[in-house]
């Protein structure tokens, strides 16, 4: 299985604020990677597939980039609806596999 | 517009079997390249994806539970079936489906999850 690791755990960070999110796979995995948001009690919401794709509807302030093992998320400025756990999920290959998730709190 | 729904029990005890119910609106089964898998996220724990199937029957599970997980589809009820054997207190979690749409390398759509607990 791939493995997916996520950098931070958690993050404390204010409105406005540039918030970066990285994810690591144990190997290559092209540009096979999503990113999803959620929000306690809820389910996940694709925010970002093929690496750096946006997902329609999701707001521009999200983007993502890399390709091969190392990508990150960044959320340009940080609102208040954005406070939420994240989580990448590789798809290069079975089984398709998450990382341990991502807390952004409020600082 | 595409909405997913799971249903089956909230309590099962150890070593029983667990079916739940994936029904679903807006899209068809057999549309060639869609996708419904499953994904489930004990409290308070990350997601971790069980199964998917295609619409051409094709189906891929997670090696650690291979031996336990069966999923097949029903296109004329818009249903998506999954169930697991044995089940065990560790497998409380909440199980979501989701759709895979065409070519797609995430799940776009998701139900919103129904909480199973494990528990004699």
């Amino acid at each position: 299985d791939i493995q997916m690791t996520q950098s931070p755990s958690s993050v404390s960070a204010s409105v406005g604020d540039r918030v970066t999110i990285t994810c690591r796979a144990s190997q290559g995995i092209s540009s096979w990677l999503a990113w999803y948001q959620q929000k306690p009690g809820k389910a996940p919401k694709l925010l970002i597939y093929t690496a750096s794709s946006l997902q329609s509807g999701v707001p521009s302030r999200f983007s993502g980039s890399g390709s091969g093992t190392d990508f990150t998320l960044t959320i340009s400025s940080l609102q208040p609806e954005d406070f939420a756990t994240y989580y990448c999920q590789q798809a290069n290959s079975f089984p398709w596999t998450f990382g341990q998730g991502t807390k952004v709190e409020i600082k | 517009q595409i909405t997913l729904k799971e249903s089956g029990p909230t309590l099962v005890k150890p070593t029983q079997t667990l079916t739940l119910t994936c029904t679903f609106s807006g899209f068809s089964l057999t549309t060639s390249g869609v996708g419904v898998g499953w994904i489930r996220q004990p409290p308070g724990k990350a997601l971790e994806w069980l199964a998917l199937i295609y619409w051409d029957d094709d189906k891929r599970y997670s090696p650690s539970l291979k031996s336990r997980l069966t999923i097949t589809k029903d296109t004329s009820k818009n249903q998506v079936v999954l169930t697991m054997t044995n089940m065990d207190p560790m497998d409380t979690a909440t199980y979501y489906c989701a759709h895979r749409p065409v070519a797609g390398t995430a799940f776009d759509y998701w139900g919103q999850g129904t909480l199973v607990t494990v528990s004699s």
